[in-house]
């Protein structure tokens, strides 16, 4: 089984639509985890940086975690087509786990 | 914003020859990391460092790689003698304490003439 589990899409919504991402783990023993953006032929960029059960907001942006299910989500709300790029889950232990990234597209 | 920079953006090697990669973290980071990134497939984690030693290292980091703080700012990853099947991009990354987030460099991009 792998450590992390994201559905790579590609995924496409139309301009101001709702986006859900998510991803599953099956290592109880991570506690933190990451959102990066990533476009293409760039560096992954940090997004949303959480540690505990529940939502975080930043913007356009809400994190959330379950950490009994082992399930986090991102929620990107009035999508954008700025927003088109990968989206990477990334939890921690010991080392750092990537999911294999979402590829999102928003379609103006 | 500090950011972490990677030098070269493009490196262009042959078979079996060496390459060193440059990473120069956030200047109050300690943990450093090097990954890559197989054009098409997930980022992979290959190594950490901190305190001058590497903490963990993947399985893909073999002996063909190695990783060195030579002065107070830059963190290097040298790969020995080159395969085809290193072609990939190479990001570094730091972080200021366990369990913060962590910052990625723009990558260095490996190719083969």
């Amino acid at each position: 089984q792998k450590e992390v589990e994201q559905d790579p899409g590609p995924l496409s919504v139309p301009e101001g639509a709702i986006v859900s991402l998510n991803c599953t783990y099956s290592n109880s023993a991570f506690q933190y985890f990451m959102w990066y953006r990533q476009y293409s032929r760039k560096g992954p960029e940090l997004l949303m940086y959480t540690y505990s059960s529940g939502n975080k907001e930043d913007g356009r942006f809400t994190a959330q975690v379950d950490k009994s299910s082992k399930y986090i989500s991102l929620f990107i709300r009035d999508s954008q087509p700025s927003d088109s790029a990968t989206y990477l889950c990334a939890m921690t232990g010991n080392q750092f786990y990537f999911g294999t990234g979402t590829s999102l597209t928003v379609i103006p | 914003e500090p950011e972490v920079t990677q030098t070269p953006s493009h490196q262009v090697t042959q078979m079996g020859q060496e390459v060193i990669l440059r990473c120069v973290p956030i200047s109050n980071h300690l943990y450093f990391y090097w990954y890559r990134q197989i054009l098409g497939q997930k980022v992979e984690f290959l190594v950490s460092f901190y305190n001058n030693e590497i903490s963990e290292k993947s399985e893909i980091f073999d002996d063909q790689f190695s990783v060195e703080r030579p002065d107070g700012s830059n963190f290097t990853l040298k790969i020995r003698s080159t395969k085809l099947e290193d072609s990939a991009m190479y990001f570094c990354a730091s972080r200021r304490q366990p369990n913060y987030e962590q910052y990625f460099g723009p990558g260095t991009r490996l190719t083969f003439t």
